[in-house]
Formats: structure tokens, C-alpha cells, sequence
């Protein structure tokens, strides 16, 4: 089964960094883009930004540029999302997703998502 | 980028209704549009992509339509298990990007 396994959930102060992942399993992990999406609480879903791990090509949200890093390791088919200095404000549930295209230069949609990872940034 | 908006923003609808959500584009996007749905404390689950074609193993019920820039999900007969938050996403250019919502609750 096609499964993407995210990080466990995390309590931080602001201020703080962070490195959440998510591991993918039972497919060809280069050749997919992963995107990262948030959701606030009580909130809709936003697009983060996308990487492919092949080549680590990375497309990044307007609203998340600066704000986050993206990464891979494709020895271990995982993915990061990281924060150098958290804000209260990142308080939210962090989900990755596959976009089940295979290819590069095309998309096909979310088809499999990871379990989320709840970030809570308190003093 | 990409502006999706999405309506309504919530409905109540009774078992075995017909449900309608629409999603507008800013630009033309051809077909590159999905719809996923999210139920309360769960990830969210792939629906329809390219606009139309329904993903594996979601029910018949559900049915997607459009191009161009105006999109619709329909369910043609709600199941208890559909009321749910919707979503639109937009994958025809980065940065890739959903619409608000729409809220299906009981009637």
C-alpha cells in the first residue's frame, strides 16, 4: 500500500526550530512531487509548496516564501518541512500529499496523503 | 497566482439530496482542477481529478464537470457519510491553490 507517514506531533516555544517529515513508502519516492499543506485551526486548507525529491526542485506558496524550507532525503524517502525560529502563529496541523502524477513536468492531483502532524507553538 | 473561489461557503442538505458546489477560476485552467473531500479530524480524502474523472474507489455518486474557469462537484444523492468539508484545488500552475470551502452539514 501506497502510504505517506508524517512525524509525530510536536509542543514548541516560539522562537524555536523545528523539522517535521514525512516518509513515503511502497512507491518510486523521486518521482512525485510532495506538496505541503496547513490548515489553522478551524480553518480551510492552504497550499504550502510543492518538491519534487528527484531533483529537489522547489516551488514555494507566496504566503509561506521565507517562512519555511523544504527538503529531501531521498536516501530514506522522506520529505522535511522546517522553521528556523517558530511563531504562535504557526500553531496549526501540517499534512503532506503526493500528487500522483509520476512526472516532473505534470501534475495530477492529491492522491495520498500522510496522517498530519500537529505543530503547537506556546510560551 | 491562481485565485479559486468557491461557493457556498456551507449548506445543510438532508440524506438523499442533490448537492451542488461550484469553484471559479481567476484565469483558464482547461481541466486542471480536483476536488477533495475532509471530514472532521481526518486527513483529507482525493475525489475527482482533471475536473471530471473520478479517482479509485470513490462512489459514483460523486461526479466533477467543467473547464476553462468554472467548475462544479456534485453529489447526486447524499449519503450520511458525505456530510463533509469540500475542497477545490487548482493544479494547472504553481503555486498550486484550493478554494475556501464549502461546508455540507445536515439539514
Amino acid at each position: 500500500e501506497v502510504q505517506l507517514v508524517q512525524s509525530g506531533a510536536e509542543v514548541k516555544k516560539p522562537g524555536e526550530s523545528l523539522n517535521i517529515s514525512c516518509r513515503g513508502s511502497t512507491y518510486s519516492f523521486n518521482h512525485y512531487w510532495i506538496a505541503w499543506v496547513r490548515q489553522l485551526p478551524g480553518k480551510g486548507l492552504e497550499l504550502m509548496g510543492i518538491i519534487y525529491p528527484g531533483d529537489s526542485d522547489t516551488r514555494y506558496s507566496p504566503s509561506f516564501q521565507g517562512q519555511v524550507t523544504m527538503s529531501v532525503d531521498k536516501s530514506i524517502s522522506t520529505a522535511y518541512l522546517q522553521w528556523s525560529s517558530l511563531k504562535a502563529s504557526d500553531s496549526a496541523m501540517y499534512y503532506c500529499a503526493r500528487d500522483g502524477s509520476g512526472s516532473h513536468s505534470d501534475s495530477y492531483g492529491m492522491d495520498v496523503w500522510g496522517q498530519g502532524t500537529t505543530v503547537t507553538v506556546s510560551s | 497566482a491562481i485565485q479559486m473561489t468557491q461557493s457556498p461557503s456551507s449548506l445543510s442538505a438532508s440524506v438523499g439530496d442533490r448537492v451542488t458546489i461550484t469553484c471559479r477560476a481567476s484565469q483558464d485552467i482547461r481541466n486542471k482542477v480536483g476536488w477533495y473531500q475532509q471530514q472532521p479530524g481526518k486527513a483529507p480524502r482525493f475525489l475527482v481529478f482533471a475536473a471530471s474523472g473520478l479517482q479509485n474507489g470513490v462512489p459514483s455518486r460523486f461526479g466533477g464537470s467543467g473547464s476553462g474557469t468554472d467548475f462544479t462537484l456534485t453529489i447526486t444523492s447524499l449519503q450520511p457519510e458525505d456530510f463533509a468539508t469540500y475542497y477545490c484545488l487548482q493544479n494547472y500552475n504553481t503555486p498550486w491553490t484550493f478554494g475556501q470551502g464549502t461546508k455540507v452539514e445536515i439539514k
